[in-house]
């Protein structure tokens, strides 16, 4: 089975402060995605990667950056929070060899910022 | 820019009837992927549509994709309590694994 595993369930922040959120996944996938996700607007697609120190931008990457330094570790950075980036952040990865390249979620942080 | 539009956002049935949720999408896609969720828990794959006219079912869900309406459904049939959940479709941009995903679905099933 996929595993998908993020840092934390709940984080709670200060506004200003650094924020890291990580994510691994240990079926040696390509494919490494954030989405944030708020009530009534689904998913939202932050950052996404195909490979390591490959990053592309999603619908929504204001205010955020990424890094992937490892091939199953994928970070979120909220470089100086703000309470706007309270939300759900989930984190997915897939794989280019799978003909249904299906994307596995992690069980998602639920980060408060004040 | 695409947009992946679902109806109805809420949902509230009783056990046994059948209904049908739809996934309404703005660009030419042919790759589309249903997930369910929880409360307070993580997305679970349930089907991937690749091409027109796809049909999938898992017990009492059935899916279907029509590229050429871009539409999506997800069939109830003789809904059970246990299908509680928030379901949500996505549409993939041109197979590169972007994925718009509609505003999803609360579904609820009283006994």
């Amino acid at each position: 089975d996929v595993k998908v595993t993020q840092s934390s369930r709940y984080l709670v922040k200060r506004t200003g402060e650094k924020v890291f959120l990580e994510c691994v996944q240990d079926m040696d996938h390509e494919n490494m995605f954030w989405y944030r996700q708020d009530p009534g607007l689904g998913l939202r697609l932050i950052y996404f990667s195909y490979d390591v120190k490959m990053k592309e931008k999603g619908d929504i990457p204001e205010g955020y950056s990424v890094s992937r330094e490892k091939k199953e570790r994928f970070s979120l950075i909220l470089e100086s929070a703000s309470t706007n980036q309270t939300s759900m952040y989930l984190c997915a990865s897939s794989s280019w060899t799978s003909g249904r390249s299906t994307q596995y979620f992690g069980p998602g942080t639920r980060l408060t910022v004040l | 820019e695409l947009k992946v539009e679902q109806n109805p956002l809420f949902l509230s049935m009783q056990e046994g009837k059948n209904y049908t949720i739809y996934c309404n999408y703005s660009t030419t896609s042919d790759r589309l992927y249903w997930y369910r969720q929880d409360p307070g828990k993580s997305l679970e794959s349930l089907f991937v549509l690749l091409s027109n006219g796809a049909v999938k079912q898992e017990g009492r869900l059935m899916a279907s994709l029509d590229t050429k309406a871009r539409l999506s459904t997800l069939h109830i049939t003789a809904a059970v309590h246990d299908l509680s959940a928030t379901y949500f479709c996505a549409v993939d941009i041109q197979g590169a694994q972007k994925l718009v995903f509609g505003q999803g679905t609360r579904l609820t099933i009283n006994p």
